[in-house]
């Protein structure tokens, strides 16, 4: 079945980590994007990409990093300069842009700083 | 700021009952809008995407109407079930800055 998949869905870090989290749509859409939601809280948009190898900031980029080798995978790094990982990140995907299209997300993975 | 408000931010309605869900936005100028539900520790699913040239989506038992001029949109619920208990959420694709904003939420729960 076409659609995106997250991983880890739960993942711990050591204060001072790296971690990236994987997202991969099959979907074959251009568009792909990183959002955090926080409790009591919109999402907030850390980063998109509207084609390989090119991406934007978000609202939130400072201490995340992406990449976008390929059209189906778009990986979120969350570096330790990030002051408060703590969140439930989601990834989505649409086609064509967001001012048209539909926007589908995956599962989810939830970061916990120990 | 461009914000986008949903209200209430949670509802509790008997088994059967049709409902109404609010989203109002500060910034009239959108390209579309769109309703998702979240159940507890899952990702979004989307519900209904209206364009700013179209007043209505429905799909079943939902029914998603928008008008820009007033910076609202509503999600009709008819005959709620038990199931449709979650989280509803709208986001507004806002013209100017070209991004999406999203709502806090809308906590329902359907008492069977």
């Amino acid at each position: 079945d076409g659609g995106i998949t997250q991983s880890p869905k739960y993942l711990f870090r050591k204060e001072g980590q790296n971690v990236t989290l994987s997202c991969e749509q099959n979907l074959n859409h251009d568009a792909m994007y990183w959002y955090r939601q926080d409790p009591g809280q919109g999402l907030r948009l850390i980063y998109y990409s509207q084609i390989v190898n090119d991406f934007q900031k978000g609202d939130i980029a400072e201490g995340y990093s992406v990449s976008r080798e390929k059209k189906e995978s778009f990986p979120l790094t969350v570096t330790s300069a990030q002051k408060n990982p703590t969140a439930f990140y989601l990834c989505a995907s649409s086609m064509p842009s967001g001012q048209t299209g539909e926007l589908f997300f995956g599962e989810g993975s939830r970061l916990t700083v120990l | 700021k461009q914000e986008v408000t949903q209200i209430p931010a949670a509802l509790s309605v008997p088994e059967g009952e049709n409902l109404v869900l609010n989203c109002s936005f500060t910034d009239s100028a959108i390209y579309n809008l769109q309703w998702f539900r979240q159940d507890p520790g899952k990702g979004l699913t989307s519900l209904l995407l209206i364009q700013s040239s179209q007043r209505e989506q429905t799909s079943g038992r939902l029914n998603a109407s928008l008008d820009k001029s007033s910076g609202r949109s509503t999600l009709y619920i008819a005959a709620s079930q038990p199931g449709d208990s979650a989280t509803y959420l709208c986001a507004a694709y806002m013209e100017y800055g070209n991004k999406l904003v999203f709502g806090a939420g809308t906590i329902l729960r359907v008492k069977s």
